[in-house]
């Protein structure tokens, strides 16, 4: 069975300083991850999917199939990034079922 | 319309009580999702409908019955419920074509309270 692993609960860090947020997974095939964020009182939402590419409020993550991970980096934090960050797999052998890790709750302190 | 409504936002419900959780999508979408999530926990996959049939049924408990009457709506009925069912429901809907299948869109979610 497909697992997702996020090491850190909580992470704080300075505004200005760079973050980078840990997810591995567990998964023999070719899953695809994403990283979804919530915001305080707001809904969950998608950030990034690793098969875009692309850089989303300045936040990128590469899928390095070899160390089984898909971090998510920010060079310089702002405040507004403080929020719950979940890393997700999904199987496209089975659609739209998603597997989340347990999040981590990212603090950006002024 | 690119959001995901759920109704009711708060809803507060004895043990014998019979409710239901609505969701509604009018973006197209064919797959639709129901999801348990517990304070500081990820979300909890409870039920997958693909064009408006069940596809995936997570062992969920039979006092939750979810109901899909058309391809905007997605019902979920409560009966019997314990005070361990009290939890933020989420619903979420998501494209079936192969490039966008997997990217899901949540609605805010219907914080249930068991009493």
């Amino acid at each position: 069975a497909q697992r997702v692993t996020q090491p850190e609960k909580l992470l704080s860090v300075f505004k200005g300083a760079p973050v980078e947020l840990k997810c591995n997974y567990s998964y023999s095939g070719s899953p695809e991850l994403f990283w979804y964020v919530q915001y305080s009182r707001q809904r969950l939402q998608l950030l990034l999917r690793h098969i875009s590419r692309e850089s989303i409020k300045g936040f990128t993550a590469d899928l390095n199939k070899g160390e089984t991970s898909f971090h998510l980096k920010k060079p310089f934090a702002q405040e507004e990034d403080s929020a719950m960050y979940y890393c997700a797999l999904s199987l496209n052998t089975n659609a739209g079922k998603s597997t989340f890790g347990d999040g981590t709750t990212l603090t950006v302190k002024p | 319309d690119t959001e995901v409504t759920q109704t009711p936002k708060h809803l507060v419900m004895g043990m014998t009580n019979k409710k239901s959780l609505k969701c509604e999508q009018h973006m197209g979408h064919r797959a639709m999702y129901w999801y348990k999530q517990k304070a500081k926990k990820p979300p909890e996959l409870m039920f997958v409908y693909s064009y408006e049939k069940l596809s995936i049924n997570e062992s969920v408990p039979s006092r939750f019955s979810p109901e899909c009457p058309n391809s905007s709506l997605l019902n979920l009925h409560l009966h019997a419920l314990q005070p361990e069912d009290s939890a933020l429901y989420l619903c979420a809907s998501s494209q079936e074509d192969f490039i966008a299948k997997n990217i899901q869109y949540f609605g805010a979610g219907t914080r249930l309270s068991v009493l």
